[in-house]
């Protein structure tokens, strides 16, 4: 089945920083790649999400790259804000299959 | 529209004991999920349903049930709690139709067990 590894567990950069968060899967077959963000105590919400046919989606701030031959894809968040601090999930899964598999998160904290 | 709600938010049992989560969904979606979040284990699916009377094993089903008696709701039910089910409980849920979508988490039920 498939498996996904995110790194680094945790992060801490100065404001107006950027972050970068990277994750790998298994499963060639994956074409779809959310990444979820977690405040403290929340629910994970939806941030961004790209499927296999694009290498590249923006907004605003965020950004998520893949690269489908090596099997990663990566978050970017530029100048960050203090309220961007949380644990942020990738995840992948198969078209078809409804079921995502989660990374094991990474915790971004913003410093003013 | 409420989205996705569970209840209880909070409860402490003592090993052995049993007891029942509540999922309800008003987005009239047909897959639903259960997934438990443990510190520096990510999210890990349970159980899952594709639709109304239909449920599937995810990576963690031992110990746990689900019933999907009603397209609105997901059930999961622990028979005999183990300390080791002491963890935070998410319900989700998402549309069928072409590719994935987005899948809409509740606000977690957070159990301990003694």
């Amino acid at each position: 089945g498939e498996n996904v590894e995110q790194h680094p567990s945790t992060l801490s950069v100065q404001e107006g920083d950027s972050a970068v968060i990277k994750c790998t899967y298994s499963d060639s077959a994956s074409n779809y790649f959310p990444w979820y963000k977690q405040e403290l105590g929340k629910r994970p919400q939806l941030i961004i999400d790209i499927r296999s046919n694009v290498g590249e989606k923006k907004d605003q701030r965020i950004a998520v790259t893949l690269n489908k031959t090596a099997k990663h894809f990566s978050l970017h968040i530029t100048e960050t804000q203090p309220e961007d601090s949380a644990v942020y999930f990738c995840a992948a899964s198969r078209q078809g299959f409804q079921k995502l598999v989660f990374g094991t998160g990474t915790r971004l904290l913003v410093s003013p | 529209n409420a989205g996705v709600t569970q209840t209880p938010k909070f409860r402490v049992l003592k090993t052995g004991q049993s007891m029942t989560l509540l999922c309800a969904q008003d987005m009239n979606h047909e897959y639903m999920y259960w997934y438990r979040q443990d510190p520096g284990m990510g999210l890990r699916l349970i159980h899952y349903s594709v639709g109304e009377g239909t449920t599937a094993k995810g990576e963690v089903p031992d110990g746990y049930n689900v019933s999907r008696l009603k397209k609105q709701n997901f059930l999961l039910g622990l028979e005999s709690a183990a300390p080791s089910q002491t963890s935070v409980y998410f319900c989700a849920s998402n549309d069928e139709g072409t590719g994935v979508r987005e899948q809409y988490f509740g606000p977690g039920t957070r159990l301990t067990v003694t």
